[in-house]
């Protein structure tokens, strides 16, 4: 396995465009987060899922924002509308929990969004 | 949820011990205390975790205070590829929920040659 694959690693788009990102998370990894980092801090939790169905949202996901986990493998997260503020670095991150959500996350390279 | 205080930035010099410390005075009983850094250009990387006891891994070592209330990441000899902002992070373990991370901003390491 070679680990948590995030794509495109690289998007620029033009304010009011469509973007959607993909992750593929570890194989048999149950657990599927999203994080949104901007320069200079850490990561921002935005959602998770546990198979396919995500059991919470940030505050910081507005409705233009909207993930997806179908058949609990890969995952998407697509933002509409998007505004310079939505420029970022937005990482997938998997974990296999069974019960205490105690175990280490892997997080992929993630995905630089730049809105002009 | 619990926050933690580490300083912004520390300097070491590569072959020596590094101690990375972090303030945690809120902790409650079913907190656990995790350490992810983040090398440039690159997503956070787990490196270590603890409840009450010293932890030692491949990686690292943990030391926790007897009250909880402060921990330190111990590098026992920095290379230049330790470089990076080490996360000090409390997780909430609850059966079949949460998981998630908050992290904070964290130390910037950086090791001199």
């Amino acid at each position: 396995d070679t680990g948590v694959s995030q794509d495109p690693r690289h998007k620029i788009t033009k304010r009011g465009q469509n973007v959607t990102f993909r992750c593929d998370p570890i194989s048999e990894h149950n657990r599927l987060y999203w994080y949104r980092q901007t320069l200079g801090q850490g990561p921002e939790f935005l959602t998770y899922f546990q198979n396919e169905a995500q059991l919470e949202k940030s505050r910081l996901l507005s409705d233009r924002f909207s993930a997806e986990r179908p058949k609990g493998s890969f995952s998407t997260l697509e933002i509409q509308r998007t505004e310079q503020g939505d420029s970022a670095m937005y990482l997938c991150a998997s974990s296999l929990e069974r019960g205490l959500a105690l175990n280490e996350q892997f997080f992929g390279p993630g995905t630089r969004l730049t809105v002009l | 949820d619990a926050k933690t205080t580490q300083p912004n930035s520390m300097e070491s010099n590569e072959e020596e011990p590094v101690h990375l410390p972090c303030n945690h005075s809120t902790i409650s009983g079913t907190d656990y205390i995790h350490w992810y850094r983040q090398l440039p250009s690159q997503g956070p990387e787990y490196v270590i975790h603890g409840l009450t006891s010293n932890v030692n891994n491949r990686m690292a070592s943990l030391a926790i205070a007897e009250d909880r209330k402060s921990s330190t990441l111990i590098l026992h000899r920095a290379t230049l590829r330790d470089a990076a902002v080490y996360y000090c992070i409390l997780r909430a373990v609850l059966y079949n929920q949460g998981g998630k991370l908050i992290f904070g901003q964290g130390t910037e390491l950086s090791v001199k040659p």
